[in-house]
């Protein structure tokens, strides 16, 4: 059964900093692309970041590009993302995916992100 | 790039069919056949549905279908089920490797 449980959410300040950590069971991580995907409250999805399997690419969506980095360790089948200069627009629950060829295929249950002062 | 385009609300009664719609451009739904369909149930995560326009996921019912025509992708839901009640939002690639999402659909199964 594949799972995913991210961790590491919580409340922070307007310009500090969070690191987000996602465990993955249940599948051969290394062969997949991971990717983060938050909702605002009461908002729809955002596409945030991915990377590859190898971790030889990364993408961005272009509001966090420079304040957020994606990164994995394929020994310990973990994803993370490490969030800096936080504002009160990064407010989400952050969803830990698995890469689908085309598609989102399994969603953790996510971790919420309150920034605020 | 913009959200994808979809009516914030839907419904039906039971056994009825539904469609939602999804409207984007061509960079992205009109230009690839990589849309995806989740459903989210209040509290809970996404669930993926549908997968490349119209492919199911192994364990999804065939009451769930997806079509695509130009730069409107559609989800229908038929033989309406009380559980069927929740959101859809609708996924594409939209090219240089970033994906973009819709900004959701409530369906009431009435």
């Amino acid at each position: 059964e594949v799972q995913l449980v991210e961790s590491g959410g919580g409340l922070v300040q307007p310009g500090g900093s969070l690191r987000l950590s996602c465990e993955a069971s249940g599948f051969t991580f290394i062969t997949y692309w991971m990717r983060w995907v938050r909702q605002a409250p009461g908002k729809g999805l955002e596409w945030v970041a991915d990377i590859k399997q190898d971790g030889s690419a990364k993408n961005y969506v272009d509001s966090v590009r420079g304040r957020f980095t994606i990164s994995r360790d394929n020994a310990k089948n973990s994803l993370f993302l490490q969030m800096n200069s936080l504002r009160a627009e990064d407010t989400a629950v952050y969803y830990c995916t698995r890469g689908g060829l085309y598609s989102f295929d399994f969603w953790g249950q996510g971790t919420l992100v309150t920034v605020s002062s | 790039q913009s959200a994808l385009t979809q009516p914030p609300s839907a419904s039906g009664s039971p056994g009825q069919s539904v469609t939602i719609s999804c409207t984007g451009t061509s960079s992205d739904v009109g230009g690839y056949n990589f849309v995806s369909w989740y459903q989210q149930h209040p509290g809970k995560a996404p669930k993926l549905m549908i997968y490349d326009v119209s492919k199911r996921p192994s364990g999804v019912p065939d009451r769930f279908s997806g079509s695509k025509s130009g730069n409107t992708a559609s989800l229908t839901v038929s033989g309406l089920q009380a559980e069927d009640e929740a959101d859809y939002y609708c996924g594409s690639y939209g090219g240089s490797s970033h994906w973009v999402f819709g900004g959701g659909t409530k369906l009431t199964v009435l």
